[in-house]
């Protein structure tokens, strides 16, 4: 089955700066890569997705890049803000079937 | 528009003890899903459903067991509790099995003593 892994576990930056999240993933069929959010004690929300067919899309301060040759996508969140403290998740959704697996998980924190 | 809701938030249970998370969604999403989320391990996939009447096993079945009788409703019961599934369990559900956002129910916190 797919697996997906996901670096670094935890990510400490300041207000302003960039951050990066990388993921990798096993199975090439995987044709969908989504990005969640976790807020303390709350649920994943989506904050951005991309298809295979698509190398990278953007969102205000988030966007998402996908190289499907060496199975890696990653999430740049520019101009960091307190908010933006959280655990984020990354995923794939396999070809062949419906299963979506997500990655450990990255602890961003973000210090005014 | 409620959205995907669990029931309960919180629930502890004595070993060997059964129970049912219910899970039910009223937006007519195809997809249904359960995780479950311990520290350090990320979101592990334990059932899922395309349909109603259709379910298949996730990365860590074992001890659950799950039916959709309905588009709306999915439940995950615990047949035999153990301490190994205290956990915080999510139940998700999605548009179809397409390139659709899942969508999470706010969690249920469940204790095995």
């Amino acid at each position: 089955g797919e697996n997906v892994e996901q670096h670094p576990s935890t990510l400490s930056v300041q207000e302003g700066d960039s951050a990066v999240i990388k993921c990798t993933y096993s199975d090439s069929a995987s044709n969908y890569f989504p990005w969640y959010k976790q807020e303390l004690g709350k649920r994943p929300q989506l904050i951005i997705d991309i298809r295979s067919n698509v190398g990278e899309k953007k969102d205000q301060r988030i966007a998402v890049t996908l190289n499907k040759t060496a199975k890696h996508f990653s999430l740049h969140i520019t101009e960091t803000q307190p908010e933006d403290s959280a655990v984020y998740f990354c995923a794939a959704r396999g070809g062949s079937n419906y299963k979506l697996t997500f990655g450990k998980g990255t602890l961003l924190t973000v210090n005014p | 528009n409620a959205g995907v809701t669990q029931t309960p938030k919180f629930q502890v249970l004595k070993t060997g003890q059964s129970m049912t998370l219910q899970c039910a969604q009223d937006m007519n999403h195809e997809y249904m899903s359960w995780y479950r989320q311990d520290p350090g391990m990320g979101l592990r996939l334990i059932h899922y459903s395309v349909g109603a009447g259709i379910t298949d096993q996730g990365e860590v079945p074992n001890g659950y067991n799950v039916s959709r009788s309905t588009t709306e409703d999915f439940p995950l019961r615990l047949l035999s509790a153990a301490p190994s599934q205290t956990s915080v369990y999510f139940c998700a559900s999605s548009y179809s099995t397409d390139y659709t956002e899942a969508f999470f129910g706010q969690g249920t916190r469940l204790t095995v003593v």
